[in-house]
């Protein structure tokens, strides 16, 4: 119940074409749902993030889709770019215990 | 400011040997987290520690012990390397208030090769 499970594992598409990552979870006490972005050789890093109480959220190209009733939460890169390459996490956490439960992460290709 | 910082970069490691793994963060955050990395699985926590003076299991804490040492310092020990603990290990620490507190903050990591 705890788990995030994320699809799909890798990813390639064309520079200018959308990049569709997906991640659903059992545990409808999560109220926190982030994406991180991962360099090879780095650190993962805060990407973008919602609450439950919204639908979508966008930052610049990349894009949140929430869906509550199906728990189940997205992440679009529109425009995906060659810097885009990285391998991107979703996360879940609930209440105040700063703990994050992480799916199992996707690797993303974006060819010029 | 640093961030968080990890030492060392690199290590192998023959099995049965130990070592301990440091981690630094100036941010003045309360909670402070370990995770090991494994292709194909994500990120796994290991230990985690709330606030200063606590620790906790996480999902796969068999094989490791750590230490809080200071608000800033958050040490993970294994006292016995077994090649199933070869794996890519980040630290991140957290305001950990919750919500949007949660951002948690990683390490460049370190990589541990256990022959």
């Amino acid at each position: 119940q705890q788990q995030v499970k994320q699809s799909p594992q890798s990813l390639i598409v064309q520079k200018g074409g959308i990049s569709i990552i997906n991640c659903a979870y059992e545990n409808t006490a999560f109220d926190y749902f982030p994406w991180y972005q991962q360099f090879p050789g780095k650190g993962p890093a805060l990407l973008i993030a919602i609450r439950p109480d919204v639908s979508e959220k966008k930052e610049g190209r990349f894009t949140i889709s929430f869906n509550k009733s199906a728990k189940q939460f997205s992440l679009h890169i529109m425009d995906s770019q060659p810097g885009d390459s990285a391998t991107y996490f979703c996360a879940a956490s609930w209440g105040n215990t700063g703990k994050l439960i992480f799916g199992q992460g996707t690797t993303l290709q974006v060819k010029p | 400011n640093a961030g968080v910082t990890q030492t060392p970069k690199f290590q192998v490691l023959k099995t049965g040997q130990s070592m301990t793994l440091q981690c630094a963060q100036d941010m003045n955050h309360n909670s402070m987290y370990w995770y090991r990395q494994d292709p194909g699985m994500g990120l796994r926590l290991i230990y985690y520690s709330a606030s200063e003076g606590t620790t906790d299991k996480g999902e796969v804490p068999n094989g490791y012990n750590v230490s809080r040492l200071n608000k800033r310092e958050f040490s993970l020990r294994l006292e016995s390397a077994a090649p199933s603990q070869t794996s890519v290990y980040f630290c991140a620490s957290s305001d950990g208030r919750g919500g949007f507190y949660n951002e948690q903050f990683f390490g460049p990591g370190t990589r541990l090769t256990v022959l």
